[in-house]
């Protein structure tokens, strides 16, 4: 089975504060992808990464950075944690054209 | 943009009875439409997918129907048990490779 690997399930921060979400995937996939979902506004794209070194932006980038140094792992930075970036974050990953695996997800409070 | 509605939000029914959730989509060279459940706790997982070249697709109790001339599509869960108590998440890309646009989800809760 596929392992998407979110390093933290339940993070604390304040307001300004630089936060690092870690996602790690084991199955040599392509393609990562960041998320954020809040009730009723679905799944939304922050930024994904076709491979190692590349990455684009999604749908909302804004406060957000990504870093994949490694295949198998994509970063999510939030330089000044914000408390509008209190969320839940999905991190997915897929082989080129299959279907997307995701994490159990990062539940961040910014305070 | 393009964007994908579904409805209801919040679902719940008796178990054993069926439970039919519908999506609709704006962008007509739509081609992929999965269905994503997510329990609690947990990231969505891919339950069931379509595409347009046929109208519908089964797999036990979960069915996808999908009518490309009204751009909506729907999931149907029948003798529903308390294990489908999710939420549950439509979405549509053009094919596999591009980004999904997904639907704000529902819940689905299923009474014993």
């Amino acid at each position: 089975d596929v392992k998407v690997t979110q390093s933290s399930r339940y993070l604390v921060k304040r307001t300004g504060e630089k936060v690092f979400l870690e996602c790690v995937q084991d199955m040599d996939h392509e393609n990562m992808f960041w998320y954020r979902q809040d009730p009723g506004l679905g799944l939304r794209l922050i930024y994904f990464s076709y491979d190692v070194k590349m990455k684009e932006k999604g749908d909302i980038p804004e406060g957000y950075s990504v870093s994949r140094e490694k295949k198998e792992r994509f970063s999510l930075i939030l330089e000044s944690a914000s408390t509008n970036q209190t969320s839940m974050y999905l991190c997915a990953s897929r082989r080129q054209g299959d279907v997307l695996t995701f994490g159990a997800g990062s539940r961040l409070t910014v305070l | 943009g393009e964007n994908v509605e579904q409805h209801p939000s919040t679902l719940s029914v008796q178990e054993g009875d069926s439970a039919v959730i519908k999506c609709t989509y704006s962008d007509s060279a739509s081609n992929y439409f999965p269905w994503y459940k997510q329990e609690l706790g947990k990231g969505p997982q891919l339950i069931i997918d379509i595409r347009s070249n046929v109208g519908e697709k089964k797999d036990q109790r979960i069915a996808v129907t999908l009518n490309k001339t009204a751009k909506h599509f729907s999931l149907h869960i029948t003798e529903t048990q308390p294990e489908d108590s999710a939420v549950y998440f439509c979405a549509a890309s053009r094919d596999s490779n591009y980004q999904l646009i997904w639907g704000a989800g529902t819940k689905l809760i299923i009474k014993p």
